[in-house]
C-alpha cells in the first residue's frame, strides 16, 4: 500500500547517543519535509529535499543532519542528542510538481525522548 | 521573515454549532492555502485546500474562504460534531528559490466539540 513509514515510533535515549530516525515512502514523491512537532502543537519545518542529492534546511534551526540518496528514503540523523531534542519528529512528502507544493503526506511520527 | 499566525489557539463550541478559525499571512506571493486536521496521536490529514485564484471553497460541512488584499483565509465547520475535535492548522505555501515552495503552518486551534 503506498504510504509513508517512519521509524521507530518511539525511542528513549541517553544524552551524547546518535539516533537516525528513518522514513521511506511508497508514493514516487520527488519532496519530503521533516517537521518537529512540539508539545504545544506547532509543527516547525527543520529539513526538505526536492529530490535526490537536494536537502536543504527549513525555518527552525536544527542540530540534526538528513540525505537523500534514494527517492524514498530521507532519514534524520542526531550525531549527539540532548534533552532539547526530545520532541515528536514528522516526516511527509507531497508530490508537488514545478511550482505546485502539492498535499503533504505525513507519516505517524517518532517520539524521541532524550534523557 | 514569513509567518502564519493563526487563531484562536483553543476553541470549544457546542455539538450542532459553527466553528471559525482565522489565519493570516505575511507573504503576498503566497497562493496556495491548504488546511490539516490532526486527531489525539494520529498524523494530520489535509481536509481541505484553497488557491488563491479563487474566493471560496466548500466539501459538505466545512468551507475555506480567502481574501488576498487582506491575506486572510479562514476555515468554517458548521453543525460540528464531536468527531471534529481535533488540532487544526493553516498553512501558507511561500515562494523559495523562485523555483518551489514550502509550507509554512500555523500555530494550530484545538477545537473541543463539547456534546
Amino acid at each position: 500500500e503506498a504510504d509513508i513509514y517512519q521509524t521507530p515510533r518511539y525511542l528513549v535515549i541517553g544524552t551524547g547517543k546518535k539516533i537516525t530516525l528513518e522514513c521511506s515512502q511508497t508514493m514516487g514523491h520527488d519532496k519530503m519535509y521533516w517537521y518537529q512537532q512540539d508539545p504545544g502543537m506547532e509543527l516547525h519545518l527543520i529539513h526538505y529535499s526536492y529530490g535526490v542529492n537536494s536537502t536543504e534546511k527549513g525555518d527552525l534551526s536544527s542540530e540534526s543532519t538528513v540525505s537523500r540518496i534514494r527517492t524514498e528514503h530521507f532519514p534524520l540523523t542526531l550525531e549527539s542528542a540532548r534533552p532539547s531534542h526530545t520532541s515528536q519528529y514528522l516526516c511527509a512528502s507531497s508530490e508537488g510538481a514545478g511550482m505546485n507544493t502539492g498535499e503533504l503526506f505525513f507519516g505517524e511520527g517518532s517520539r524521541l525522548t532524550v534523557l | 521573515g514569513e509567518n502564519v499566525e493563526q487563531h484562536p489557539s483553543t476553541l470549544s463550541v457546542q455539538e450542532g454549532d459553527s466553528a471559525v478559525i482565522k489565519c493570516t499571512y505575511s507573504d503576498s506571493a503566497s497562493n496556495y492555502f491548504p488546511w490539516y486536521k490532526q486527531e489525539l496521536g494520529k498524523r494530520p490529514q489535509l481536509i481541505i485546500d484553497i488557491r488563491s485564484n479563487v474566493g471560496e471553497k466548500k466539501d459538505q460541512r466545512i468551507a475555506v474562504t480567502l481574501n488576498k488584499t487582506a491575506k486572510h483565509f479562514s476555515l468554517h465547520i458548521t453543525e460540528t460534531q464531536p468527531e471534529d475535535s481535533a488540532v487544526y492548522f493553516c498553512a501558507a505555501s511561500i515562494e523559495y528559490g523562485g523555483a518551489t515552495n514550502k509550507l509554512i503552518f500555523g500555530t494550530g486551534t484545538l477545537l473541543a466539540v463539547q456534546p
